[in-house]
């Protein structure tokens, strides 16, 4: 069965500083992967994801993400903190089936 | 561009009340999603229609069921509540079913809390 491992329930950054959002995925297919952000009593956004086109994907927000399948991972990046990245972010797959599989989430700080 | 809509936003039920939610997928979206979402915790996927056709099926209880219309509209209905039954219902829908690659769109979810 797949599944989607968040290192990290809570990560803090200096505004300015780099965000790295860890991600490691299992899966004995080719999966899909997605990137969603939530902000405080909001619905979920697609940041971007990843169809196994291009490796480095590029999301809304300036955020982007790799897929390495060696590491089995798709860690979110954005090279400059803002205030306003400050949310929960999860990462999640789909094998090919109905359903996404979240990661339990990780909360980002931003700090001034 | 239009998006999804979930109604109600928020409900208040007691405890071994009914409740239904529904949700209004994106234009020409014939595939619904319905995950449940706990304090703190990550969306649990409950159950997926296409074309008005069950498609999967997840962690739903019993006293859940769920079904799409004509208008691809959908409906959940939750009997017997339960105070664990507390949490954000989000509704995603999707263009079509290849397999994964359509993004799912989430509404904006409806907050249910059983007193």
């Amino acid at each position: 069965a797949q599944s989607v491992t968040q290192l990290g329930s809570h990560v803090s950054v200096s505004e300015g500083a780099l965000v790295l959002l860890r991600c490691n995925y299992s899966s004995s297919v080719p999966p899909y992967l997605f990137w969603y952000v939530q902000y405080p009593n909001q619905g979920l956004q697609l940041l971007l994801k990843y169809t196994s086109a291009a490796t480095l994907v590029k999301g809304i927000n300036g955020f982007e993400a790799e897929f390495k399948k060696s590491e089995t991972s798709f860690h979110l990046t954005k090279p400059s903190a803002h205030m306003s990245d400050a949310a929960e972010y999860f990462c999640a797959v789909n094998i090919r089936d109905d359903k996404i599989i979240f990661g339990k989430g990780t909360r980002l700080h931003i700090l001034p | 561009a239009a998006g999804v809509i979930q109604s109600p936003r928020h409900l208040i039920k007691e405890k071994r009340e009914t409740a239904t939610l529904k949700c209004y997928p994106i234009p020409r979206h014939d595939t619904v999603y319905w995950y449940q979402q706990g304090p703190g915790q990550d969306p649990q996927f409950l159950i997926s229609f296409y074309e008005k056709m069950q498609s999967d099926k997840g962690s739903i209880p019993d006293r859940f069921s769920a079904q799409q219309f004509s208008d691809y509209h959908s409906e959940l209905n939750m009997s017997s509540l339960e105070l664990g039954d507390s949490a954000l219902y989000f509704c995603a829908s999707s263009s079509s079913r290849t397999g994964g690659a359509d993004t799912q769109y989430f509404g904006p979810g409806t907050r249910l809390t059983v007193l």
